[in-house]
C-alpha cells in the first residue's frame, strides 16, 4: 500500500522567503509520480508540479520547485520568494504509474504567508 | 484545456432526501474520473473510481447503495448521495483523468444536510 506523510501542520514564513515543505512517501512500487496541490481557501484543487519516479532531475514550474532523494523517499516542494497570495494548504500525493491510476494524498500542511 | 465543471457549487438539503452532483470535464474526453470527500480540515479521500459504461469501484469502507456513481459518457460522472444524513455533509470533488497521470480536479460541491 502507499502511503503519503505530512508532518508540518502549519508552516508560518515571512513575504519573500523562502519555504520547504516536507513530504514522505511509502510504496513498494518501481514505477510511480509524486504531485503537489496547492488548496485555497475556496477548495479548488491547483496542480503545481509533478515528478516521477524515473526522472533524473527534480522538477522545476516557475517559483516551485520538488526537492526529490528517491533513496530517502522524500519529495519536499520548495517555494521560492513566498508571497501572500501563497498563503494555502498544501498537499503532497501519489500516484502509481503501472496501477489503477489512484491518487494518495498526504494530511495536508497549511501554509501562512505573513507581510 | 483540461477543464473539469462540477455542479452544484454547493447544496443544502433535508435529511432523508436524494442529492445528485455532476462532473464534467468541459474540454477532453475522460478515461476515468475519479471521486473524493474531504471533510473539513482534513485531506481528500478517494471514494471511488468509474470508467465510462462500467460499474463503478469503490473504495474500503464506502456504502456503493449510499453513493451512488453512474458515468454515462467520457465526459459526464455523477454522484448520487442516497437518503442523506447530517454525516454526509462534506466537500465532495471529482477529477478526471484523460490518459496520462495528472488529474484534473473539479471546482468542488459543499453539501451541506440539515
Amino acid at each position: 500500500a502507499q502511503k503519503i506523510t505530512q508532518t508540518q501542520p502549519g508552516m508560518f514564513v515571512q513575504e519573500k522567503e523562502a519555504v520547504t515543505l516536507d513530504c514522505t512517501y511509502d510504496t513498494s512500487d518501481q514505477s510511480y509520480g509524486l504531485f503537489w496541490y496547492k488548496q485555497p481557501s475556496s477548495g479548488e484543487m491547483i496542480f503545481l508540479i509533478y515528478q516521477g519516479s524515473y526522472d533524473e532531475q527534480n522538477a522545476t514550474e516557475g517559483r516551485y520547485s520538488l526537492n526529490f532523494q528517491k533513496a530517502r523517499k522524500s519529495a519536499n516542494l520548495v517555494i521560492s520568494a513566498s508571497q501572500l497570495g501563497d498563503s494555502a494548504m498544501y498537499f503532497c500525493a501519489m500516484i502509481s504509474i503501472q496501477g489503477a491510476q489512484k491518487l494518495v494524498f498526504g494530511q495536508g500542511t497549511r501554509l501562512t504567508i505573513n507581510p | 484545456g483540461a477543464v473539469v465543471s462540477q455542479h452544484p457549487s454547493w447544496v443544502i438539503c433535508k435529511s432523508g432526501t436524494s442529492v445528485k452532483i455532476e462532473c464534467r470535464s468541459l474540454d477532453f474526453q475522460a478515461t476515468t474520473m475519479f471521486w473524493y470527500r474531504q471533510f473539513p480540515k482534513q485531506s481528500l479521500m478517494l471514494m471511488a473510481t468509474s470508467n465510462e459504461g462500467s460499474k463503478a469501484t469503490y473504495e474500503q469502507g464506502v456504502e456503493k447503495d449510499k453513493f451512488l456513481i453512474n458515468h454515462a459518457s467520457l465526459t459526464l460522472s455523477t454522484l448520487t448521495v442516497t437518503s442523506a444524513h447530517p454525516e454526509d455533509s462534506s466537500f465532495y470533488i471529482c477529477s478526471a483523468n484523460r490518459g496520462g497521470h495528472e488529474q484534473f480536479f473539479g471546482p468542488g460541491t459543499r453539501l451541506t444536510v440539515l
